[in-house]
Order: C-alpha cells, then sequence, then structure tokens
C-alpha cells in the first residue's frame, strides 16, 4: 500500500532563517505531488504541485520554492522566512493521470516563525 | 473559473443529531470530480469520497450519505447519528483539468456529548 511521509511534523524558526521541509510517498510510482498551506482559519492555499521529476508548478508567487530531486521526493524550501510562513503544510500525493484521482495527505507540519 | 464554497463556517450538533454540511461548486466545465475530506484535530486531511460529473447516484456509507445535484451545483454530505468523534473540520474539492485541486474553506463540525 501507498504511504506518504513528511517531516518535521513540528518547527519553530527564527525569521530570515532557511527552510526545507521534506515529503516522501511509498508504494506508487511517478505521483503528482503537493504542496500546501493551512493558515489560521482552516483554507487550504495550493502552493506547488509537481506532475514529474524537476517538473514543478507553483500557484502563489512568494519566497517559498520546491524541488523534486527524485520521483517520490517533494521538497518546500526558503532562504529567508518571514512571519506570515507561520502555518501548517501539507504534502499530498495522487496517482498521475490528474482529476480524478483522489489526494492523499501527509500528517502535516506545523511551522512557527518568531 | 472554479470555485467552491462551504458557507457554513461552523456547526455545533447535540450527539446523535443528524448534520448536512453544504458545498456548492462552479464550474464551467462538463467533466470534473468532487470529493469530500475530513480533517480531525490531529491535523491529516482523510479522504472520505469521490464523485465524478457524470454520476449523480447518492451514496451511503454506514452513517454518511452524500447527496449530489448537478442541478443546484450542490454536492452535500450528511451524517447521522453524530458521534464525538465526528468532531472535524470538513473540506469540499472540486478537480477538472489539469492537475489541481480548489478546496473549499471547511466546516467545523462540533458534537457535544
Amino acid at each position: 500500500s501507498q504511504t506518504i511521509h513528511q517531516w518535521p511534523a513540528t518547527l519553530v524558526q527564527p525569521v530570515g532563517s532557511p527552510l526545507s521541509l521534506e515529503c516522501t510517498v511509498e508504494g506508487t510510482s511517478n505521483p503528482n505531488l503537493y504542496w500546501y498551506r493551512q493558515a489560521a482559519g482552516r483554507g487550504l492555499q495550493l502552493l506547488f504541485y509537481s506532475v514529474g521529476i524537476g517538473q514543478i508548478s507553483s500557484e502563489v508567487p512568494q519566497n517559498l520554492s520546491a524541488s523534486r530531486p527524485q520521483d517520490r521526493q517533494f521538497i518546500l524550501s526558503s532562504k529567508k522566512l518571514l512571519l506570515s510562513d507561520s502555518g501548517f503544510y501539507l504534502c499530498a500525493w495522487s496517482l498521475g493521470q490528474g482529476r480524478n484521482q483522489p489526494q492523499h495527505f501527509g500528517d502535516g507540519t506545523r511551522l512557527s516563525i518568531l | 473559473a472554479q470555485k467552491v464554497t462551504q458557507a457554513q463556517t461552523e456547526i455545533s450538533v447535540v450527539e446523535k443529531e443528524d448534520v448536512t454540511l453544504d458545498c456548492v461548486y462552479e464550474t464551467r466545465d462538463t467533466t470534473y470530480y468532487l470529493f469530500w475530506y475530513k480533517q480531525p484535530p490531529s491535523g491529516e486531511l482523510v479522504f472520505l469520497i469521490r464523485r465524478n460529473s457524470f454520476d449523480e447516484q447518492n451514496e451511503i456509507s454506514g452513517r454518511y450519505s452524500w447527496n449530489f445535484q448537478k442541478s443546484t451545483s450542490s454536492f452535500n454530505f450528511t451524517i447521522t447519528a453524530s458521534q464525538v468523534v465526528d468532531s472535524a473540520v470538513y473540506f469540499c474539492a472540486l478537480s477538472n483539468t489539469g492537475n489541481q485541486f480548489y478546496f473549499g474553506t471547511g466546516t467545523s463540525l462540533t458534537v457535544i456529548p
């Protein structure tokens, strides 16, 4: 069966520090991968999605970036964190071929910027 | 443009009551998919159901049921005989072209024992 791992579970970082959140999927090949942010108030904001290695689509311009160095690895990064980057970050995967496939989510990372 | 609206921000019910969570969507596509997710306090989103635009048959799974009506662009979710474990935030989502999902803002359900 497929599983998704996301770490760390919680992270406290000072403003201006770098960020690296990692997400890996097991049990499937060539998944679609997604990064979401959920700020206070619950809404899910799609940040990035990827349909293959090295293919990244950005939905919201900001100081975050994403990379997919391997088929089942998706990394969310920042060179300098802002206070507004605080939130709950969720990684998700779905089978390829898009729209009819449900997304399956990791446990999330709670990021607090001080 | 694609949009999902969950007008109910918060709902509270007493245990064993039935509760319906509303979801209204907008899309110009004729083929699309609708989803419901549950987010318990622990944070992870749990997939509940998928429905495609050509299948308007309602579905029941235990205490959960879903009512899809294309005429009103709605995909409502009913929990029968609610339990405390149903307390969570519930998201409705739409997927049409490409690989993107459009999530509603969620409905926070509290079931009071």
